[in-house]
Parts: structure tokens; sequence; C-alpha cells
């Protein structure tokens, strides 16, 4: 298995610009995890999904931020319009469920100038 | 969101010595996880202890859990300087699904 697939690995844009980010878990897990990391604000939770369906979006910084999973293999980070301070890591991992372990992608790193 | 507090924040230590990480955290948990960061690098997962269980091992690594202080910690034996890493502890509240992220040993192993 290739572990869970992020792309880009790196994105630059410029403040305004959409960004989408993309992930593929591994086949059969059925929990997606959206995770953005800073030096400020560590590792947080943005969003998660259970068979597709979001089950908490809570992390969610504001309007600006939305994530879809329209199947099982893959799932989308969108953020419209970027601004400088959404510049981070982010990183998708997914599970079969809460008793094992994660498995995180490589992470997209953002850069919005 | 973040539940977890680790410390220390950074560790310094020589090849072959132990390296020892806490993790401290608020609620009521079903399991607590530690995972592995090398720079620039996505996260590795190291270790899974059940509220239930107290220690666990796996190869180098021993981990405990104490739910009555809310506690962890992480043992790495015979360190390597491969072991150079950021370390996290991460929790799954009871009833959830969801991973929260403590802050991160970042520990350094010199050669």
């Amino acid at each position: 298995d290739a572990g869970v697939i992020q792309s880009p690995r790196h994105e630059v844009t410029e403040m305004g610009q959409e960004v989408t980010l993309r992930c593929k878990p591994i086949s059969g897990h059925n929990s997606l995890f959206w995770y953005r990391q800073t030096m400020m604000r560590g590792l947080e939770l943005l969003i998660y999904f259970n068979n597709n369906v979001p089950i908490d979006d809570s992390g969610m910084p504001e309007d600006r931020f939305s994530a879809k999973m329209p199947n099982a293999s893959f799932s989308t980070l969108k953020i419209q319009p970027s601004e400088p301070r959404d510049s981070a890591v982010y990183f998708c991992a997914s599970s079969t469920d809460s008793s094992y372990g994660y498995t995180f992608g490589s992470g997209t790193r953002l850069t919005v100038v | 969101s973040q539940q977890g507090e680790e410390d220390p924040q950074a560790l310094s230590i020589q090849e072959g010595e132990n390296a020892t990480m806490n993790c401290s955290y608020k609620t009521s948990i079903n399991n607590l996880q530690w995972y592995r960061q090398n720079s620039g690098r996505g996260l590795v997962h190291l270790i899974l202890i059940r509220s239930n269980e107290r220690e666990k091992h796996s190869g180098r690594l021993r981990v405990t859990l104490d739910t009555s202080k809310k506690s962890s910690s992480l043992l790495i034996t015979a360190s390597r300087a491969a072991d150079t890493a950021s370390y996290f502890c991460a929790t799954v509240e009871t009833g959830a699904n969801n991973l929260f992220f403590g802050t991160g040993t970042r520990l350094t192993v010199i050669p």
C-alpha cells in the first residue's frame, strides 16, 4: 500500500487565491482527518469524516475553509480566499477506527504570500 | 483543541542513553498514542496504549499510562542518532473518534 497520499507537496499562492489540497486515504480506512501544523499552534484537528460523512468540523477556522469527501478514496480541503495566516503544513490522516493508530500523509506545505 | 501537554519541550542526550518524555492530558480517554515526526515529514505512529492498560512495550519503546494522574510517559532505551525527531502524544477521548495532539518533545540524540 502506498499509504496516505497528499498533493501537492508544496503550494505557494498569492493572498486572495483559492487553494485546494487533496488527499487519498488508505483503501479500507473509513475515517479521514485533516490537521494543520504551525509553530505557534502545533497540530490542530480541522475536520474529520467517517464513512465519507463529516462528523466534526469544529476545528475549521472560519468559513473560508471547506472540506469534502465525495467518495471513500478522495478528500479535498479548500481555502477561498487564502490569507497569509493560512500558511502552514496541512496533513491528512486515515484510520480504520480509534482503536488503532492513524496513518498520516507527508503533508502539504502551504505558503500564502 | 490540543489536549496534551508534553514535558520537556526539548531533550538532548548522548547516543546510548535512555530518553524519557512525559505527557499530561485533561479528559477521560479511550486510548493514548505516541507518534514520531522527523523534520519536514509526516507523523509516524509508534505505539498505542488503551485506557485499561498500564504499560506496553514495543522494541526499544516502553509506554506507561496512569489514568488517575492523566499522564503517560514514553521511554526510548539505548537511543540512536536516528531517534532524533519530535515526539507527540495524542489522545482519543472516551466516546469519540478524533485524535488530539500534545505540544511535542524535540529529542536530539548526539552521536
